[in-house]
């Protein structure tokens, strides 16, 4: 069975500073990783996937098979960056429903 | 304008009421799903179909049930509510891979359901 899991419930970080949203997952094939952002009052959308290997929002995240792990960075956070984050996979390369982390809520500072 | 739509947006509603939620879909995918997430907290499915006339339960047991008798609409409908259904639906839907279109999932606005 595939799971992920998000350490922090959350994370509080002044304007400016870096930021690491942390990711682990559990299953042994080829999942497919994404990241999806839900802005106060907004839909949940996605922010990134692992296979595009883009940079949106300044946001990057890069697949760790050997620690499985799909860490979300920003160098430098904007207050708007505030959400509520959830890192979500997709077992069989994309073939199955998401399964989501239980989300990480991100408050910038100002 | 491709979008995936949910109706009604907010429901409050008594014990023992039948109530059907909508979902549908302008963006030609095949694929569709249910979550239901409480306020800030994890999602869970609760209902997948792959197409049209398949249906399978998800990993939250839940005592709702869909149908998917045209490609676009994917209807949730609770026979008798409970106070224990109160929380958000979420719909989402994808296309599979091969089908020329991206295959991340997209999501409605959800629909808030509290019963009384």
């Amino acid at each position: 069975a595939q799971r992920v899991t998000q350490p922090e419930k959350l994370l509080s970080v002044f304007k400016g500073a870096p930021v690491e949203l942390k990711c682990n997952y559990s299953y042994s094939g080829s999942p497919e990783l994404f990241w999806y952002v839900q802005y106060s009052r907004q839909r949940l959308q996605l922010l990134l996937r692992h296979i595009s290997r883009e940079s949106i929002k300044g946001f990057t995240a890069d697949l760790n098979k050997g620690e499985t792990s799909f860490h979300l960075k920003k160098p430098f956070a904007q207050e708007e960056d505030s959400a509520m984050y959830y890192c979500a996979l997709s077992a069989h390369s994309g073939n199955t429903p998401l399964v989501f982390g239980k989300g990480t809520r991100l408050s910038v500072i100002a | 304008e491709a979008d995936i739509y949910q109706t009604p947006r907010y429901l409050v509603i008594g014990t023992g009421k039948k109530i059907t939620l909508e979902c549908s879909q302008t963006m030609g995918h095949d694929k569709m799903y249910w979550y239901q997430q409480d306020p800030g907290m994890e999602l869970h499915l609760i209902h997948y179909s792959y197409g049209v006339n398949s249906t399978e339960k998800g990993d939250l047991s839940s005592e709702s049930t869909v149908s998917r008798i045209r490609t676009e609409h994917f209807p949730l409908t609770l026979e008798s509510a409970r106070p224990s259904h109160t929380s958000q639906y979420l719909c989402a839907s994808s296309a599979s891979p091969g089908t020329g279109m991206s295959t991340e999932a997209f999501f409605g606005q959800g629909t808030r359901l509290t019963v009384v």
